[in-house]
């Protein structure tokens, strides 16, 4: 498609439960970013992909959450052992590189942790 | 990255100019300004960036003051559609890294009938 794409849209889990996250970036980003939003609040940085560099993880807020980037392109947010401050809408954008440019974003994969 | 300033919201009547300030007196010369804007329920939607002069493009306008310290994302005609958190982001760019975004509050515009 010609925008990034995130699956599932919504998610909803039960406590204690591991979670993945999808996010396809627009073809031929090399930049990928993870954020997350918690009901009425701003984006929280979690993670970026640049190319081949190391991904900058600072801000992953446990060592529960990972990510990964296959072969440049898609990525999945895993989540393990769920919590009910896990809930959020968890968003991915993609870019075209590192100067100056637009991040565009996902719809956003929405996770409810019972 | 330079810490950014907005009002908690304003209003705009409909087929008015909107304009959003914010603050960024910390700026640095390598940091530009960017303005994304979240509708309800959807992803964060980038509408432009500046680095020194003024832009300009088919959604807004960006003023930026001479010496850097604030910015005015301008809305020419706002519309009911426009209703959003506006998020004016100050960030690094070299051509050896990059930052991720820092968003902070916005500013919650309502366009009113």
């Amino acid at each position: 498609g010609a925008g990034v794409s995130q699956s599932p849209s919504n998610k909803v889990t039960e406590k204690g439960k591991d979670v993945e996250l999808r996010c396809d970036p627009i073809s031929g980003h090399t930049a990928l970013y993870w954020y997350r939003q918690s009901l009425g609040q701003g984006l929280e940085f979690l993670i970026y992909f640049q190319g081949n560099s190391a991904p900058d993880k600072s801000g992953l807020p446990s060592d529960r959450f990972s990510a990964e980037r296959t072969g440049g392109s898609v990525s999945t947010l895993t989540i393990q052992r769920t919590q009910q401050e896990d809930s959020a809408v968890y968003l991915c954008a993609s870019s075209l590189g590192v100067m100056p440019g637009e991040l565009f974003f996902g719809e956003g994969s929405r996770l409810t942790v019972l | 990255d330079a810490k950014t300033t907005q009002p908690t919201s304003m209003d705009c009547a409909e087929g008015r100019a909107a304009n959003l300030p914010c603050n960024h007196s910390t700026i640095s010369g390598n940091e530009y300004v960017y303005w994304y804007r979240q509708i309800h329920s959807q992803g964060p939607q980038y509408i432009i960036h500046g680095l020194k002069n003024n832009e300009t493009n088919e959604m807004a306008s960006l003023i930026i003051t001479e010496d850097r310290k604030s910015s005015t994302l301008i809305l020419p005609h706002a519309t009911l559609r426009d209703t959003a958190v506006y998020y004016c982001i100050v960030r690094f760019i070299s051509s050896g890294s990059a930052r991720q975004l820092t968003f902070g509050s916005g500013t919650q515009l309502t366009v009113l009938p």
